[in-house]
């Protein structure tokens, strides 16, 4: 399996434009999760899905940012519109959810978005 | 006070040495550990993972779980410069799909 996929692994935009990263899940894997990691704050959660259905988007720092996943194989996360303190690598992880204990999740390669 | 606990470091050992990396959690009902490796610039993997109370040994790694305590720690015997990195302690509710991360410790080995 090539692991988690994320798309683009690089984006730089300007305040105030639409920003989608999306990302393919390991095939068989039931949770996802969408992360940001800056230096300040570390690695947040922002959302994750269970079986395609968002289970906690407490993280979601504002109406700003929204996420999909309209498939087992595929999900987005969007903002619209950005801003500069947007600026951080976000990571897609997906698990498998099995009985009672929680599996290892898998991250992908993160894209680094700078909003300028 | 944060969920999970970890000193932030930097934590610098000598090559060949022991590095002792700490955790704590606040939540009693957490089942599953987690340790994750993050060299700079790349993405978290996952190095051990701990469900029981004692210790788990994986080669050089020997993550130690003690849950009345509430403190979960990986030991690195026989310390490499390739060893050097953030580590990141994960702790996850039985039936939960997320995992609460702490903000990580970064480990120097120095040759």
């Amino acid at each position: 399996d090539a692991g988690v996929i994320q798309s683009p692994r690089h984006e730089v935009t300007e305040m105030g434009q639409e920003v989608t990263l999306r990302c393919k899940p390991i095939s068989g894997h039931n949770s996802l999760f969408w992360y940001r990691q800056t230096m300040m704050r570390g690695l947040e959660l922002l959302i994750y899905f269970n079986n395609n259905v968002p289970i906690d988007d407490s993280g979601m720092p504002e109406d700003r940012f929204s996420a999909k996943m309209p498939n087992a194989s595929f999900s987005t996360l969007k903002i619209q519109p950005s801003e500069p303190r947007d600026s951080a690598v976000y990571f897609c992880a997906s698990s498998l959810l099995w009985q009672d204990l929680g599996t290892e999740a898998f991250f992908g390669q993160g894209t680094r978005l700078t909003v300028v | 006070q944060k969920e999970v606990e970890q000193n932030s470091g930097p934590l610098s050992v000598p090559e060949g040495a022991i590095a002792s990396l700490n955790c704590t959690y606040s939540d009693r009902g957490s089942q599953s550990f987690f340790w994750y490796r993050q060299y700079s610039g790349k993405s978290p993997e996952l190095i051990m993972f701990i469900y029981s109370n004692g210790d788990k040994e994986d080669g050089r790694f020997t993550a130690q779980l003690n849950k009345a305590s509430q403190y979960v720690s990986l030991l690195i015997r026989d310390s490499q410069p390739s060893d050097s990195a953030t580590y990141l302690c994960a702790v996850k509710r039985p039936n939960a799909g997320k995992s609460t991360f702490g903000d990580g410790t970064t480990l120097t080995v120095k040759p």
